[in-house]
C-alpha cells in the first residue's frame, strides 16, 4: 500500500473557523492532490500539487488554499470553514511518467470534516 | 472535454455471480485507472490500464483504446466486492465517472 496518511481522520467544527488537513507521503511522489467527495457529486478536484511550492486550483478551490513546502506534505486549509464544506476529503498522490502523462493514482484514507 | 460514462449505474447480484462493468470515454487518453470504494469509504487502486489486459486475482481489466472502452470483470463475487467502482482516464486531467455502485448478497 502507498505510503499516504491524512490528519486528522475526523474533525468536527463551527463556521467561521479556520481548518487545517495535512496529507503526508511516503513515496516521493511529485503530484498530490486533494479531493473533496459528496453524495451525488463524486469525487471533485480541489486544488493539486506538481512540486514543492508548484500548486494550481481545481474545479472546486474557492474558499480553500493549500500550500506544499515539502515533497511529502500537502496541506489544505479553509480559511473560514462554512456548511458547505461539510465533506470527506481525500489526499492522492502520483509520480510523473514520460511526456508528463500523470501516472497511477493512490488514495489516502480520508478526512471526515463537520462544519456546524 | 472528455465524458466518461459508466454502466451500469447500479448492480445488485448473488454471491458466487459474475459481473462486467463497463466504463466508455469519449476520446483518446494517456491512461485509465479502475478504482474500488469499499462501504467504508476507501478508495482502493484495483487496475492502472491504459490498454490491454490485466489479471489479479478474482478481477480482472481490459481497455480496448482503439474502441474507447474499458471493461472490469469480476468473477465468483464476493460480499466484500459490494461498494462503487470507478473508472478515471486521463489526458493530462485525470477525468472521473460517476461510477457502478455494485451489491452483493449473501
Amino acid at each position: 500500500d502507498a505510503g499516504i496518511t491524512q490528519s486528522p481522520r475526523h474533525k468536527v467544527t463551527e463556521t467561521g473557523t479556520p481548518v487545517t488537513l495535512r496529507c503526508h507521503q511516503t513515496e516521493n511522489h511529485r503530484y498530490m492532490y486533494w479531493y473533496r467527495q459528496d453524495p451525488g457529486h463524486g469525487l471533485r478536484l480541489i486544488h493539486y500539487s506538481y512540486g514543492v511550492k508548484d500548486t494550481d486550483k481545481g474545479e472546486v478551490s474557492d474558499g480553500y488554499s493549500v500550500s506544499r513546502s515539502k515533497t511529502e506534505d500537502f496541506l489544505l486549509t479553509l480559511e473560514s470553514a462554512t456548511s458547505s464544506q461539510t465533506s470527506v476529503y481525500f489526499c492522492a498522490i502520483s509520480d510523473s511518467l514520460a511526456g508528463g502523462i500523470t501516472g497511477e493514482l493512490f488514495f489516502g484514507e480520508g478526512s471526515r470534516l463537520t462544519v456546524l | 472535454g472528455i465524458q466518461v460514462e459508466q454502466s451500469p449505474p447500479d448492480l445488485i447480484l448473488q454471491e458466487g455471480a459474475n459481473s462486467t462493468l463497463r466504463c466508455n470515454f469519449s476520446d483518446s487518453v494517456n491512461n485509465l485507472q479502475w478504482f474500488h470504494q469499499n462501504p467504508w469509504g476507501q478508495l482502493i487502486n484495483l487496475f492502472y490500464i491504459p490498454s490491454g489486459t490485466k489479471q489479479n486475482g478474482r478481477l480482472s481489466a481490459t481497455t480496448v483504446a482503439t474502441e474507447r472502452y474499458s471493461l472490469l470483470y469480476i468473477s465468483s463475487s464476493q460480499t466484500t466486492d459490494s461498494g462503487v467502482y470507478f473508472c478515471a482516464v486521463t489526458n493530462y486531467q485525470l477525468i472521473w465517472g460517476a461510477g457502478t455502485k455494485l451489491i452483493i448478497k449473501p
